[in-house]
């Protein structure tokens, strides 16, 4: 039972580069979500897809873009990446949006430079 | 707008102790309440939840109860272990949105 998989779990990238991040789900939940944590600040939404052909804006949405694929993968792609990007991110679902227990995956750590 | 106050940690036991950790929240409604736990290496999962005034949820010997009256959600546990080393974090959600709100997380260390 997988659960929710990211990948990669590390990443070191140079300022403009860009990179995606993979998450997928075996759950059959309709909802996904990118969160990216940093200390002393909790977790913070920066996009979700409430269900399959759907995304939306989350909290910090600015440099990053998604595409949810099918129902079971969520990707997020940083186009240039610059330091501010430094952080833990985490992939997660739901049943359906507005379900407010989420799976998390167990995050990447992404380190610009 | 919403927010979840959670006490600064690290907060430092010895196996056995009693444990609070604080929580507090506005919310222009009345929203559900939740604490997750974040092992180490691992993702955040959910530890317990709340839904209206006064209910307590409770999961692996921790409990934390819905006080509207003081805005609090409160985690406890009355025995610690080394394995509840984890960081913890106070959530909520407001019904019209449903999105989570998530306080900065509190870091808890057991000691032997």
């Amino acid at each position: 039972n997988a659960g929710v998989t990211q990948t990669p779990k590390f990443q070191v990238l140079k300022t403009g580069q860009s990179m995606t991040l993979q998450c997928a789900q075996d759950m059959n939940h309709n909802s996904m979500y990118w969160y990216r944590q940093d200390p002393g600040m909790g977790l913070r939404l920066i996009y979700y897809s409430a269900s399959e052909g759907t995304t939306d804006k989350g909290e910090v949405p600015n440099g990053y873009n998604v595409s949810r694929l099918n129902k079971r993968e969520f990707s997020l792609r940083l186009e240039s990446a610059a330091p501010s990007q430094t952080s833990v991110y985490f992939c997660a679902s739901s049943e359906r949006s507005g379900a407010n227990v989420l799976t998390f995956g167990a995050g990447s750590r992404l380190t610009v430079l | 707008g919403d927010s979840v106050t959670q006490m600064e940690g690290p907060v430092t036991l010895s196996e056995e102790a009693c444990l609070t950790i604080n929580c507090t929240y506005t919310a222009t409604g009345y929203p559900s309440l939740f604490w997750y736990v974040q092992y180490p290496g691992e993702g955040l999962q959910l530890l317990l939840k709340a839904t209206k005034a006064d209910d307590k949820g409770s999961n692996k010997g921790f409990e934390a109860t819905y006080r509207k009256e003081t805005t609090s959600f409160h985690l406890e546990k009355g025995s610690v272990q080394v394995s509840d080393s984890a960081v913890y974090f106070c959530a909520l959600s407001e019904h019209s949105n449903y999105q989570l709100i998530w306080g900065a997380g509190t870091k808890l260390i057991i000691k032997p």
